[in-house]
Order: C-alpha cells, then structure tokens, then sequence
C-alpha cells in the first residue's frame, strides 16, 4: 500500500489567494482527519469524516476554512482566501473504525503551507 | 473542552541515559496511542493501550496507562541518536469514534 498520499508536498502563495489541499487515504479505512501543525500551537485537529461525512469540524478555523470528502478516496482542504496566518504544515490522516474501536491513525507526508 | 498536556515539552540527553515522557489529560481516556515524529516528518504511530493500568514494552521503549485513564508514560531506556525526535501521546475521549487529542508533545534530544 502507498500509504496516506497529500498533495501538493509544498505550497507558496500570496495572501488572498486560493489553496487546495488533497489527500488520498488508505483504502479500506473509513475515517480521514485534517490536521494543521505550527510551533506555537502544536498539532490541531480542524475536521474529521466518517464514512465520507463530517463527524467534527470544531476544530475549523474559521469560515475562510472549508473540507470536503466527496468519495471515499479523496479529500480536499480548502482556504480561501488564504492569510499569513494560515502559514504551517497541514496533515491528513486515515483510520479504521470498527467495532466501535478507533485504531491507529496514518498520516501523510504532509503539505507545507507558506503564505505571503 | 478535553486537554492533554505532557511534560516535560524538551529534553536534552546524553546517549544512553534513559528518558520519559509524561502525559495527562483533563478527562477520562478510553485509549491512549503514542506516536513520534522526527525531525522534518509526519508523525509515525508506535502503540495504542487500552486497559486500566496496562504496560507494554516495545524493546527499549515502556508504556504505561494509569489505573484512572487519564495518564500514560512513554519510557526509553538506554537512548540512542535514533530516538531523536518529537514524541505524542494522543487520547481517545469516548467509544466509536477515532478522534484523538493529541498531546503538546515533548521533544527529545540525543547526543552522542
């Protein structure tokens, strides 16, 4: 298997432009997570699907913020327009849920997000 | 809302001192899972407990997840250059569900 797939693996913008973030889970997991990681704030959780809908999305910054997971292999994070602010390494994971267990979670190489 | 925090957040050692990390959170844990991330990577899973009280050993590495459920302990002995890193404890808050709280982490630092 290939693993948790992100991209792009890099990402420079502009201020008020538009980022699309993708990832490709594990095939067969039903549970993918959107995380964001800078040194001040650590690793966030923003959003997380089950089966292809938003279970949590408490963790979204903001309206600028939107994911969505049209099928079960593929995911996008979308910001719009993006801020200096927004600046970090974002991280999608995949996992299994069964049997009312939650197991380990995947994640992605990751995508870094430099925002001018 | 639920909060894990570990301690210490950095430690420096020397190669073959033994090290720990310590996580605790604000509420009752169904599972805990540790995780590590090195320098420049993605954070890379290396255990789940379960139980009250359970250990588990993986070689140089000690688990341990409190009676309470709401503390764990990540214990290495013997350090090595290759334990270099950024280790997370992540707590699962209630069942069916795989959502994690993870921790504020704590990085660690070998030298030789």
């Amino acid at each position: 298997d290939a693993g948790v797939i992100q991209s792009p693996r890099h990402e420079v913008t502009e201020m008020g432009q538009e980022v699309t973030l993708r990832c490709k889970p594990i095939s067969g997991h039903n549970s993918l997570f959107w995380y964001r990681q800078t040194m001040m704030r650590g690793l966030e959780l923003l959003i997380y699907f089950n089966n292809n809908v938003p279970i949590d999305d408490s963790g979204m910054p903001e309206d600028r913020f939107s994911a969505k997971m049209p099928n079960a292999s593929f995911s996008t994070l979308k910001i719009q327009p993006s801020e200096p602010r927004d600046s970090a390494v974002y991280f999608c994971a995949s996992s299994l849920l069964a049997g009312g267990r939650g197991y380990e979670q995947y994640f992605g190489p990751g995508t870094r997000l430099t925002v001018t | 809302g639920q909060q894990v925090m570990q301690i210490p957040q950095y430690q420096h050692v020397q190669e073959g001192e033994d090290f720990t990390t310590y996580c605790n959170s604000s509420t009752t844990l169904s599972n805990i899972q540790w995780y590590k991330q090195r320098p420049g990577g993605h954070p890379v899973f290396l255990i789940q407990l379960v139980k009250s009280g359970e250990v588990k050993k993986q070689k140089r590495l000690t688990f341990q997840f409190g009676e309470a459920k709401k503390n764990s302990s990540l214990h290495i002995t013997a350090t090595q250059t290759t334990d270099v890193g950024t280790y997370f404890c992540a707590g699962g808050g209630s069942y069916n569900t795989d959502k994690l709280i993870f921790g504020t982490g704590t990085r660690l630092q070998v030298f030789p």
